[in-house]
């Protein structure tokens, strides 16, 4: 398998533009998280997803963010309009639970947004 | 997250063990992680602890967990200059992660 694949790996944009982030999870996986790194407030989760179906969204900061995962293999995470204070590298991830319950999160690459 | 604490910044002579640390506030976590994550990439497991076990071994590292002070560490032995990342330690809610702010750990020869 290739891992959880993000595109695009980088985005430049202008503030006020619709910017989408895409994820791949790893086949099988039913679970999907979108977190956000910065240098000020570290990872986040933004929200996550069990076989497809939006778990837990608290960590979406404003009603400018949503996600979808209109099928399995399947994410996106949108900013319309977007903010330069939105600028941050983006992570999806995946995970199987295993049967002992241990719960490896598989992370993609990320997508490092710069709004301007 | 706010839940979960570690110190900032590590800096080790190569050779020498590391050792990082962390505390954490929920005492229902079933699993603890440790993640390291390299310049531009994403996060890849390198541990993770059941929370009855005290110890764990796996090659060079050691994880101890202190259940009654909430206290999480990893230990490298003989560290390398490729283990210079930042190592985030993680407590699990369900199957949501919460991740410390992550050290980073330098190497120097």
């Amino acid at each position: 398998d290739a891992g959880v694949i993000q595109s695009p790996r980088h985005e430049v944009t202008e503030m006020g533009q619709e910017v989408t982030l895409r994820c791949k999870p790893i086949s099988g996986h039913d679970y999907l998280f979108w977190y956000r790194q910065t240098m000020m407030r570290g990872l986040e989760l933004l929200i996550y997803f069990n076989n497809n179906v939006p778990i837990d969204d608290s960590g979406m900061p404003e009603d400018r963010f949503s996600a979808k995962m209109p099928n399995a293999s399947f994410s996106t995470l949108k900013i319309q309009p977007s903010e330069p204070r939105d600028s941050a590298v983006y992570f999806c991830a995946s995970s199987k639970p295993g049967l002992a319950g241990e719960d490896e999160q598989f992370f993609g690459p990320g997508t490092r947004l710069t709004v301007l | 997250g706010e839940d979960v604490e570690q110190s900032l910044f590590l800096s080790v002579r190569e050779g020498d063990s590391s050792v990082i640390n962390c505390t954490y506030t929920d005492s229902s976590s079933t699993y603890l992680y440790w993640y390291k994550q390299e310049p531009g990439a994403g996060l890849q497991l390198l541990t993770y602890i059941f929370s009855n076990m005290d110890m764990k071994q796996d090659q060079r590292l050691t994880v101890l967990l202190n259940k009654k002070d909430k206290h999480l560490s990893l230990r490298i032995a003989d560290t390398q200059t490729g283990d210079s990342a930042i190592y985030f330690c993680a407590e699990n809610h369900d199957y949501k992660l919460s991740f410390g702010a992550g050290t980073t750990v330098t190497v120097r020869a």
